[in-house]
């Protein structure tokens, strides 16, 4: 089974300033996606960032970017120039690749706060 | 883009109703949907898959009878919460992918605050 763990329950930061947030998972499939999800206050699920387990390059959007250590079976997000509007909970998401119709399985969230 | 429409936003009722809460995929065909309830400040947790035309796949002690899920088209996947009560006060979202392929990134409904008095 898979599992995805992220020990961050709450993490704050300063505008402007940068912040990552940590993810690990545990899996045996060898091909597979991960995900960055975030939920503001208003409770909308928004995409961040996906990376593809198989490449080997850091995905990338913007102020937002990963880093992943498939050996280390790690996925940090990492927010440049943080702003306020980054405020809410992330999730980080597992699902594997292969197989139509998988659910995603998530991290218990990271509450970042940022503030002025 | 691709967007899920979820109905409705907000539910207040009283303990006894049925609530029925739709989830359509408003531009493109989704053969698999997803329901997932989440608690204030807590992950989300999935319920059930939901697959057109067949019955959908309950996670482990997730009551089907309770829960009762349709998928009768393409593009649209019902929850129907049967006889609820205060306990299955939450917060219920759900999700569709943008094709059959697992590639593609799932696309989530703005969720349903459901309230039971």
């Amino acid at each position: 089974a898979q599992t995805v763990t992220q020990s961050q329950p709450e993490m704050s930061v300063q505008e402007a300033e940068t912040v990552t947030l940590s993810c690990t998972y545990d899996t045996s499939e060898s091909n597979y996606y991960l995900f960055w999800y975030k939920q503001p206050p208003s409770r909308q699920m928004i995409l961040v960032i996906r990376q593809e387990a198989y490449k080997q390059q850091n995905a990338t959007e913007n102020r937002f970017s990963v880093n992943f250590q498939k050996a280390a079976k790690s996925f940090s997000l990492k927010i440049s120039d943080s702003q306020l509007g980054d405020t809410a909970m992330y999730f980080c998401a597992f699902m594997k690749a292969n197989q139509a119709g998988t659910a995603l399985i998530f991290g218990k969230g990271t509450t970042l706060s940022v503030s002025s | 883009g691709a967007v899920v429409s979820q109905h409705p936003s907000r539910v207040i009722c009283k303990s006894g109703t049925s609530v029925k809460i739709e989830c359509r995929s408003l531009d493109f065909q989704a053969t698999t949907m997803f329901w997932y309830r989440q608690f204030p400040k807590k992950s989300l947790m999935l319920m059930a898959t939901s697959n057109e035309g067949s019955k959908a796949t309950y996670e482990q002690g997730v009551e089907k009878d309770k829960f009762l899920i349709n998928h009768a088209s393409l593009t649209l996947s019902t929850l129907t919460v049967t006889s609820a009560h205060p306990e299955d006060s939450s917060f219920y979202i759900c999700s569709a992918g943008l094709g059959s392929g697992s590639n593609q990134p799932q696309h989530f409904g703005d969720g349903t605050r459901l309230s039971i008095l």
